[in-house]
């Protein structure tokens, strides 16, 4: 299947810092990525989808202002936590999907643990 | 929007036993994942099934979309097995997938 990286693996940082973390899709160009943030012991909840050369479209809730996202070529997004706080400590995963595989599976990243002190 | 939910929330075995977890989802759906989630967090694909039965080893899924549900077999389970197990459903006439809410699925040796 495709292959999706994220980096870092995890980040110690603290309140009031920023902090980016990186996907790329590493075998496949992908026009489209999604992040999703997960809490200890929940779900993965949908923060945004990142297009390719366009805005981010963000999910119900989730401030544009403070994840910010940017998806400026076919293999990399990035998003960007600004002025964090221990509430963004969280697991954040990106995921893809391989246009050139003819179903919509979608594959997703080791994921980043967030730790605000 | 469309809501999934995945039973039991919890389920404790012993190595060697077997499962079947459920996933149900209140509207008709183009596509259904089963994803594996390991201790350190990475979701692994297990099947990418809208219909109908697939086989992986000791994994099979089977989907009934015109029932609205999907099953997960394991069979011979083993301590590796154990993890968080997630199905997820695309909203509709979107890429975006909907997650259910897990099943933790523990092995014991």
């Amino acid at each position: 299947g495709a292959v999706v990286s994220q980096h870092p693996s995890w980040v110690i940082c603290k309140s009031g810092t920023s902090v980016k973390i990186e996907c790329r899709s590493l075998d496949f160009q992908a026009t489209t990525m999604f992040w999703y943030r997960q809490f200890p012991k929940q779900s993965l909840m949908l923060m945004a989808t990142s297009n390719e050369g366009s805005k981010a479209t963000y999910e119900q809730g989730v401030e544009k202002d403070k994840f910010l996202i940017n998806h400026a070529s076919l293999t990399l997004s990035t998003l960007t936590v600004t002025s964090a706080h221990p509430e963004d400590s969280s697991f954040y995963i990106c995921s893809a999907r391989d246009p050139g595989v003819p179903n919509n599976e979608q594959f997703f990243g080791p994921g980043t643990r967030l730790t605000v002190l | 929007g469309i809501q999934v939910e995945q039973s039991p929330p919890d389920l404790i075995l012993q190595e060697g036993a077997n499962s079947t977890l459920r996933c149900n989802f209140s509207d008709s759906v183009n596509n259904l994942q089963w994803f594996h989630q390991n201790p350190w967090g990475q979701l692994i694909n297990l099947f990418y099934i809208p219909s109908g039965t697939k086989q992986n080893g000791r994994l099979s899924a089977t989907t009934v979309a015109t029932e609205r549900y999907s099953l997960l077999y394991i069979s011979s389970s083993q301590t590796t097995d154990s993890g968080v197990y997630f199905c997820a459903v695309p909203l509709q006439g979107a890429q975006k997938l909907v997650f259910g809410q897990g099943t933790r699925l523990t092995i014991n040796p």
